[in-house]
């Protein structure tokens, strides 16, 4: 079975800063990918960034850029330049064969 | 291109009714995804369904159940609704890798 850890429940960051969250994973398969989503208050699922396992390029996407080291098993996510905008709940996924597996996710509160 | 939607928006049931939950997936789409955020328990996969046929399902019991419709659109079922049905869920389609998620239907049990 695949695992996601998100250890960091909440992080406050100044707007216009950067800000990174963390994201570990634990899989025995040689290919798999991973993605970020943002959840707003609102409730949907917001898609942010794919990294293919075998991807050699760290995906890129605006201001997210994860950062994908394959050994220790991390895919932490960067958001730059931070808006208000960017509060919201975040959640790293793996996919494992159909579905997709999350972590607990963590809080972004973005402070003006 | 429309996202994929979900209805309603909101549901209101008591404990032993059943809820009909409706998604549409993202034109194009042949898979449809069924996701339950329970308070405490993060998101969980209840159902895959693809190419009409229910491919796979999460460990849930059986009152949880759907169908896909021959234009990919999707429905959950919950029967005998429980307290702890409580939750939102969530619809993704997908036609590859990347599943894409609608707005959610939020259920209330009382």
């Amino acid at each position: 079975a695949q695992k996601i850890t998100q250890t960091q429940p909440g992080m406050f960051v100044q707007e216009k800063e950067a800000v990174t969250l963390d994201c570990t994973y634990d899989t025995s398969d040689q290919s798999y990918g991973l993605f970020w989503y943002k959840q707003p208050s609102s409730g949907e699922m917001i898609f942010l960034i794919y990294q293919g396992s075998y991807d050699e390029q760290n995906a890129t996407e605006g201001r997210y850029s994860l950062n994908f080291q394959k050994a220790r098993k991390s895919a932490n996510l960067v958001i730059s330049a931070s808006q208000l905008g960017d509060s919201a709940m975040y959640f790293c996924a793996m996919r494992d064969d159909y579905k997709l597996s999350f972590g607990a996710g963590t809080t972004v509160t973005v402070r003006a | 291109e429309a996202g994929v939607t979900q209805s309603p928006t909101h549901l209101i049931k008591t404990r032993g009714q059943q809820a009909t939950l409706r998604c549409s997936p993202i034109s194009g789409h042949t898979s449809v995804y069924w996701y339950q955020q329970a308070l405490g328990l993060g998101l969980q996969f209840l159902l895959w369904y693809d190419e009409g046929e229910e491919r796979n399902r999460g460990n849930f019991p059986p009152r949880f159940s759907g169908r896909q419709f021959p234009n990919y659109s999707s429905e959950l079922n919950v029967n005998a609704l429980e307290l702890e049905d409580s939750a939102l869920y969530l619809c993704a389609s997908s036609l590859g890798t990347e599943q894409f998620f609608g707005p959610g239907t939020r259920l209330t049990v009382l």
